[in-house]
C-alpha cells in the first residue's frame, strides 16, 4: 500500500493564480480531509468528505474548493491564490479510528 | 463543541529522564483520543489511540498515554526519553462514530519536545 500520497511536494504561485493539490489513498477509506498547518496554530481543517460525492466545510474553507468523485481521490483547489494561503497542506484519510496523513505540500504564494 | 488543549508550547527534558506531554479535551460522549508525532519537514505519524478499555494505552516507539475521564486528560508519557524523540507532538480528539457525527478530528496546537543529551 502506498497509503496517502500528495502532489506536488512544493509549489510557488503568484497572487491570483489557481492550482489543484492532488491527494489519493489506496486504503479504501471513506473519510478524507484537508488541513493546513501554520506556525503556532496547529492543524486546521479546511474541507472534509465522508464518502464519494459528499463534501463539507471545515474550520477554514474560504478560498478553497473540493470534490470527491471517487473513493480514492480528494483534490483541493485554490481558486485565486492569496499570500495568506502560504502554508503546508496535509491530506488525510481514515477508517473508523485514526487518520493517516500524506507527506504534505509546501505552498508559497508571492 | 469539541476542543483540545495542549498547555505547553515546549517541553524540555534530559535524555534518560521520563517525559510527559499534557493534553486535555472537551467532547460530548465517550471520546476517541489520539497522539501524533511530526518530525521536521515530515507529515504526521500516528503514535497511539484510546477508544475504550484499559486507561493506559501503549503505542509506538515506547510511548504510552493515560486516559483520565474525570480530569478529561490524555497525557503522553515515556519512561526514558531519547534525543531522537525530539519532535512536535499533537493530541487530537473526535466524537465516536454515530448517526450524524462526521467523525471530524480536532487537533491541539502542538507541543515541541526537546530532549537534550
Amino acid at each position: 500500500n502506498a497509503g496517502v500520497t500528495q502532489t506536488p511536494k512544493f509549489q510557488v504561485l503568484k497572487t491570483g493564480q489557481s492550482m489543484t493539490l492532488q491527494c489519493a489513498q489506496d486504503m479504501n477509506h471513506e473519510y478524507m480531509s484537508w488541513y493546513r498547518q501554520d506556525p503556532g496554530m496547529g492543524l486546521r481543517l479546511i474541507h472534509y468528505s465522508v464518502g464519494a460525492g459528499i463534501t463539507d466545510q471545515g474550520e477554514v474553507p474560504n478560498g478553497y474548493n473540493v470534490s470527491r468523485s471517487t473513493t480514492e481521490d480528494f483534490p483541493l483547489r485554490l481558486l485565486s491564490a492569496a499570500p495568506s494561503q502560504t502554508s503546508v497542506y496535509f491530506c488525510a484519510s481514515s477508517g473508523r479510528a485514526e487518520q493517516y496523513f500524506g507527506p504534505g505540500t509546501r505552498l508559497t504564494v508571492t | 463543541a469539541q476542543s483540545v488543549a495542549q498547555p505547553e508550547d515546549q517541553v524540555n527534558v534530559a535524555e534518560g529522564n521520563p517525559l510527559t506531554v499534557k493534553c486535555t479535551y472537551s467532547v460530548s460522549g465517550n471520546p476517541y483520543l489520539f497522539w501524533y508525532v511530526q518530525y521536521p519537514n515530515r507529515g504526521l505519524q500516528f503514535l497511539l489511540k484510546y477508544i475504550t478499555g484499559d486507561n493506559l494505552v501503549k503505542g509506538s516507539y515506547g510511548f504510552e498515554a493515560e486516559f483520565n475521564k474525570s480530569q478529561t486528560s490524555f497525557h503522553l508519557k515515556k519512561p526514558s526519553a531519547l534525543v531522537s524523540d525530539s519532535a512536535l507532538y499533537f493530541c487530537a480528539v473526535r466524537a465516536p462514530p454515530s448517526s450524524g457525527n462526521t467523525g471530524k478530528l480536532i487537533f491541539g496546537q502542538g507541543t515541541t519536545l526537546q530532549v537534550k543529551p
